[in-house]
């Protein structure tokens, strides 16, 4: 069965500071590796996601770095702020479209 | 995007109830999913429910504990029957985006608490 390795369970970072996430998966069907943000109380947002035909995607202050050969992927936030602070999950898919999940980062950014 | 709406947002029911949760959806999708989601927790997909068909469920779940329908394209239900504290948790549908199946969206999900 398809995995996915998500770390750190939990960061806290200083405003101003690059928050790294990192993923590991096993598997892939689609080569489509989404990441999503989710606020307490919300259901979670699709923030970034990035197909390996290359090995970078930024999206504003969000980037996705990918490494096909070692199946890893990372989120970093540049210039983080306060209001980034939420859960993030990366997901692998398989191939009945289901997304497979991380456990998730809970990410704190400090004034 | 897709815009997703849930009912209730929250509720709060007694032990042996059933509870029946409304997603709906502003555009037609093909693929919509239920999942549940323990606070501070990651996501565990429950069931698959495509229009037209019936829902595929995932281990640990089960068609007479959680009956889903799907009567159209935009709109899906998922009952909660005969609840126990053990289901509380918080109830969430997404849905592809029709002509893109890999991106998923999700609604705001359904805080249920069972005493």
């Amino acid at each position: 069965q398809q995995q996915v390795k998500q770390s750190p369970q939990s960061l806290i970072v200083q405003k101003g500071g690059i928050p790294i996430i990192n993923c590991a998966y096993e598997n892939t069907a689609f080569d489509y590796f989404p990441w999503y943000q989710q606020f307490p109380g919300k259901g979670p947002a699709l923030l970034i996601a990035i197909r390996p035909d290359v090995s970078e995607k930024k999206e504003g202050r969000f980037t996705i770095s990918f490494n096909k050969s070692a199946k890893q992927f990372s989120l970093h936030i540049m210039d983080s702020q306060p209001g980034d602070s939420a859960t993030y999950f990366c997901a692998d898919m398989d191939s009945n479209y289901q997304l497979i999940w991380g456990a998730g980062t809970k990410l704190i950014i400090k004034p | 995007s897709a815009v997703i709406s849930q009912k209730p947002s929250r509720d709060i029911c007694q032990r042996g109830t059933s509870l029946t949760i409304q997603c709906q959806v502003d555009s037609q999708v093909t693929m919509m999913f239920w999942y549940r989601q323990q606070p501070g927790q990651s996501l565990t997909l429950i069931a698959t429910a495509n229009q037209g068909s019936e829902a595929t469920y995932e281990s640990g779940f089960v068609i007479d504990k959680f009956p889903i329908s799907r009567p159209n394209l935009t709109f899906s239900t998922l009952t909660v029957s005969n609840m126990s504290p053990e289901d509380s948790s918080i109830y969430l549908c997404s849905v592809n985006r029709g002509g893109e199946r890999d991106e998923q969206y999700f609604g705001p999900g359904t805080r249920l608490t069972v005493t």
